[in-house]
C-alpha cells in the first residue's frame, strides 16, 4: 500500500514550458486535490476533485488544469509555466468527498522551480 | 478575511515545556477541525483530530471552543522532536475543501 505518490520529486521548467505533475493513490480515495505551498501563506487549494469525471476550482486554479479519469489519478497540468508557479505541490486525497472529517493523507510533494 | 488564522510564530521553548497554540476560524458553519503536523521539507501529517467535547492523544490535548470560533492545541512536556510547524485544518458543510492556516512554527530547544 503506497499511499499517495507523486513524480517527480523535483522539477526545473523554463518560462513557457508545459508539464504534468502526477499524482495518484491506491486507497480507493473519492476526494483528492492539488495544494501549492508557498513561504508564509500556507497550502493553498488549487484544484480537487469528489470522484472520477468531477473536478473543480480552488483558491488558485489558474494556470492549471485537471483531470479525473480514474479514481486513482488525478493529474496537474500547467499550461505555460511561470516564475509566479515556483512552488512546492502537494497532492492529498481523502476516504470520503460527502463527509470531510477524515483525514488527507498527502504524498511527498513536487518541487518546481521556473526560471 | 481568512478563513483560517494562526499566530505565525516561532515559539521557541525548552524541553519539557509546556506550550499553546490557538487557531481561530472566520465562518460558524465550520464543520471539522483538525491539527496537522508538518516536519520542513515534508509534507503535512495529521496529528489529530478535534472533537467538540475535547480530545487527548498521549501529550497533545486538543480543543474546540465553538462559541468564539478557535480550536488549540496544548503540548505538555516538549520534546525536541516535537519541532515542526503545526497546521490548523477546518472544513465547512457544504463545502468540498479543506481550509488551511498558514502553521505555526514550534522550535523546541535543548
Amino acid at each position: 500500500n503506497a499511499g499517495v505518490t507523486q513524480t517527480p520529486k523535483f522539477q526545473v521548467l523554463k518560462t513557457g514550458q508545459s508539464m504534468t505533475l502526477q499524482c495518484a493513490q491506491d486507497m480507493n480515495h473519492e476526494y483528492m486535490s492539488w495544494y501549492r505551498q508557498d513561504p508564509g501563506m500556507g497550502l493553498r487549494l488549487i484544484h480537487y476533485s469528489v470522484g472520477a469525471g468531477i473536478t473543480d476550482q480552488g483558491e488558485v486554479p489558474n494556470g492549471y488544469n485537471v483531470s479525473r479519469s480514474t479514481t486513482e489519478d488525478f493529474p496537474l497540468r500547467l499550461l505555460s509555466a511561470a516564475p509566479s508557479q515556483t512552488s512546492v505541490y502537494f497532492c492529498a486525497s481523502s476516504y470520503s468527498a460527502q463527509i470531510l472529517s477524515y483525514e488527507q493523507y498527502f504524498g511527498p510533494g513536487t518541487r518546481l522551480t521556473v526560471t | 478575511r481568512k478563513e483560517v488564522e494562526q499566530d505565525p510564530g516561532p515559539f521557541n521553548v525548552p524541553e519539557g515545556a509546556t506550550v499553546a497554540f490557538n487557531c481561530t476560524y472566520s465562518n460558524s458553519a465550520s464543520q471539522s477541525f483538525f491539527w496537522y503536523r508538518q516536519d520542513c521539507r515534508k509534507e503535512p501529517k495529521l496529528l489529530m483530530s478535534v472533537y467538540s467535547s475535547g480530545n487527548e492523544d498521549g501529550r497533545f490535548t486538543a480543543q474546540l471552543n465553538r462559541a468564539s470560533q478557535y480550536i488549540s492545541l496544548l503540548i505538555r512536556d516538549s520534546k525536541l522532536s516535537d519541532s515542526a510547524t503545526y497546521l490548523c485544518v477546518v472544513t465547512r458543510y457544504n463545502f468540498n475543501k479543506f481550509y488551511f492556516g498558514s502553521g505555526t512554527k514550534l522550535n523546541v530547544k535543548p
